[in-house]
């Protein structure tokens, strides 16, 4: 049964870096995104890394600052924010797709990322 | 990008009514439309894909319907299971882009 595992989340003062991953089974031929949830708020995409990570799109908010990338011999999957803000404070969930058609089949759990001094 | 508008905001009604959630899209997406449902402390739990199509294991009173820019996501027969928030995403363009969300509350 397939099984996504968010990890690395916790408290960071801004403009400092972060990175959370993203363990899971058989997602070796998909694409995995990430969106996140501010406290209280709706759903924001974040990244997408295609399944051979030669494609890789991001949300106008995180361009520049964040990264996204995998490992496919550790199914697992990045995301490495950097020069953080406080508006960045949200859950953070990675999430599968459905290879061609971008939307999530299949979601992690979720952690929380908090940006504050 | 384009802006996906959820409404209502917050809708209020009661087991066994039939309730519909409105979804535009500031541009056409074609059908590439999808549906959640999320609850407090969880995460989102897709119901629709391409507009019309349900998912596997979800149950059949939930319907979705739209073409372009304009989607509906129908609940018949209201369950005490289904109070919770609903966001549709467009899956067209790069960025991805979701609905602000509809609260579907107790009456």
């Amino acid at each position: 049964q397939l099984q996504l595992e968010e990890s690395g989340g916790g408290v960071v003062q801004p403009g400092r870096a972060l990175r959370v991953s993203c363990t899971g089974s058989i997602f070796r031929t998909y694409g995995m995104h990430w969106v996140r949830q501010a406290p209280g708020k709706g759903l924001e995409w974040v990244a997408v890394i295609s399944y051979d990570a030669k494609q890789k799109y991001y949300a106008d908010s995180v361009k520049g600052r964040f990264s996204i990338s995998r490992d496919n011999s550790k199914n697992t999957v990045y995301l490495q924010m950097n020069n953080l803000r406080p508006d960045d404070t949200a859950v953070y969930y990675c999430a599968k797709d459905r290879g061609a058609d971008h939307y999530f089949d299949f979601w992690g759990r979720g952690i929380l990322v908090t940006v504050s001094s | 990008d384009v802006q996906m508008t959820q409404s209502p905001s917050t809708l209020s009604a009661s087991v066994g009514d039939r309730v519909t959630i409105t979804c535009r899209a500031s541009q056409s997406v074609s059908s590439w439309l999808a549906w959640y449902q999320q609850k407090p402390g969880t995460a989102p739990k897709v119901l629709i894909y391409k507009a019309s199509n349900l998912e596997s294991g979800v149950p059949s009173r939930f319907s979705g319907s739209g073409f372009e820019t304009e989607f509906t996501l129908t609940i018949s027969n209201l369950q005490p299971g289904d109070f919770a928030t609903y966001y549709c995403q467009q899956y067209n363009l790069f960025p991805l882009t979701f609905g602000g969300g509809t609260r579907v509350e107790i009456k």
